[in-house]
């Protein structure tokens, strides 16, 4: 089966720093992506891994362990604007690929 | 960056209608297309993956006579809900798959379409 797993609320103070942890077990695995996503808007793109280690973008950073099926999004400097839903996705082979998205996560950044 | 339109962004209709969707990628070709369903504070779940030119594979539990799916060409894409019924309400996003740098794939989404049926 497929299965990813994050935490459903998280809370932080504007300036601070948050990491949003991401758990999967899923059928194959060909990429993890992050994705932000406010309240009835579509989802953007944030951060991509393939291969284990940290890819840094600016004030986002994400990390991924393919042996322990783990990913997280690590959040610098966070801004009243980065209060949003944070969703990972696995890509997985599917005749060809397709998404399996995470439970996501809220992020609520407090002044 | 790639663009991926909707169309409606909204649409309210009554119980026992259809109801068309329409996704275009507007300045690319997209091998892929998916189609995703999102309740309040919920999650994207996919609802089918769509190729140009074959049939959509449709997730399990999603009914493919009740969720028409048709994949005409490489820039456009329509969800096609049947004989909609309040349940049916939710948040439709269609995506548009296309090779990035490298080995690749960014997934551009489209704005989404909010159906109410009453």
């Amino acid at each position: 089966g497929q299965n990813i797993d994050q935490p459903t609320e998280m809370t932080a103070t504007e300036g601070a720093i948050v990491q949003i942890n991401c758990t999967y077990q899923t059928s194959g695995f060909n990429g993890l992506f992050w994705y932000q996503q406010h309240a009835g808007e579509a989802p953007t793109f944030l951060s991509y891994n393939v291969l284990d280690g940290l890819e840094e973008k600016g004030r986002f950073s994400s990390f991924l362990s393919r042996s322990k099926g783990y990913s997280y999004l690590l959040l610098k400097e966070l801004q009243m604007k980065d209060s949003a839903s944070y969703l990972c996705a696995v890509r997985v082979p599917s005749g060809p690929y397709k998404y399996i998205f995470g439970t996501g996560t809220r992020l609520k950044v407090l002044a | 960056g790639a663009v991926v339109s909707q169309h409606p962004s909204w649409v309210i209709c009554k119980s026992g209608t259809s109801v068309k969707i329409e996704c275009r990628s507007l300045d690319f070709q997209a091998t892929t297309m998916f189609w995703y369903r999102q309740f309040p504070k919920q999650s994207l779940m996919l609802m089918a993956t769509s190729n140009e030119g074959s049939k959509a594979t449709y997730e399990q539990g999603v009914e493919k006579d009740k969720f028409l799916i048709n994949h005409a060409s490489l820039t456009l894409s329509t969800l096609t809900v049947t004989s909609a019924h309040p349940e049916d309400s939710s948040f439709y996003i269609c995506s548009a798959e296309s090779p990035s740098s490298g080995s690749l794939y960014e997934q551009y989404f489209g704005p989404g379409t909010r159906l109410t049926v009453t």
